[in-house]
């Protein structure tokens, strides 16, 4: 059964410095990637995915991603954080079967500091 | 733009009560799916619907229920609240494959006293 591992709960870091949350995820079949971010009170939204080709992925507000298959890995990352990039992220995979169904990380809490 | 909206951001009920929470979807999806998120435990499917009158569980539908007759709304309800069903709930739709990502709703914070 596919499964997602975010490694790190919370994330402290000044603003300004570079970022990277960690996700590896198991799956013994080909998979879809998904990274989304959850800001204070809303509800999620799409930063990126990665589904096939080039595996750097570039997604909205400087975020990218890299899909590494050898490491089951798809780590986050941003050069220069903000202030309002202070949020919940969480990392997901597809499920087995072709049906939408999303299995989600634990999610990692982005705390951006002045 | 499109758009998921759930009928309440904040509700308090009562031990024993019968709670419905909807969601309404405007972009023609195939599928709508209900979660609960708690902190340290990321998202937790409770059920998900791939058409009208479909449902199948998700890992968590005990104590849940849920009522798809359109398209566009889908319904989770919870026959006899318990303090434990105290959560934020989500709602998020999609196209059918599974390249497709979700759309969610705002959420709604429920808390049962």
């Amino acid at each position: 059964a596919q499964s997602v591992t975010q490694l790190d709960s919370q994330v402290p870091v000044f603003e300004e410095a570079p970022v990277e949350l960690r996700c590896n995820y198991s799956s013994s079949v080909s998979v879809y990637l998904f990274w989304y971010v959850q800001y204070p009170n809303q509800g999620l939204q799409l930063l990126l995915k990665y589904l096939s080709g080039s595996t750097l992925v570039k997604g909205i507000n400087g975020f990218e991603a890299e899909f590494n298959k050898s490491q089951t890995s798809f780590h986050l990352r941003k050069p220069s954080v903000h202030i309002s990039d202070t949020a919940e992220y969480f990392c997901a995979v597809t499920g087995s079967s072709n049906t939408g169904k999303l299995i989600f990380g634990q999610g990692t809490t982005l705390q951006v500091k002045p | 733009d499109v758009k998921v909206t759930q009928s309440s951001r904040y509700l308090v009920k009562r031990t024993g009560e019968k709670v419905f929470l909807e969601c309404v979807q405007d972009m023609d999806h195939e599928n709508m799916f209900w979660y609960r998120q708690d902190p340290g435990l990321g998202l937790r499917l409770i059920y998900f619907s791939y058409d009208v009158k479909m449902k199948e569980k998700g890992d968590i539908p005990e104590g849940y229920s849920v009522s798809r007759e359109k398209k566009e709304r889908f319904s989770l309800i919870l026959e006899s609240a318990s303090t434990n069903q105290t959560s934020m709930y989500l709602c998020a739709s999609s196209f059918m494959r599974s390249r497709n990502e979700q759309f969610f709703g705002p959420g709604t914070r429920l808390t049962v006293l």
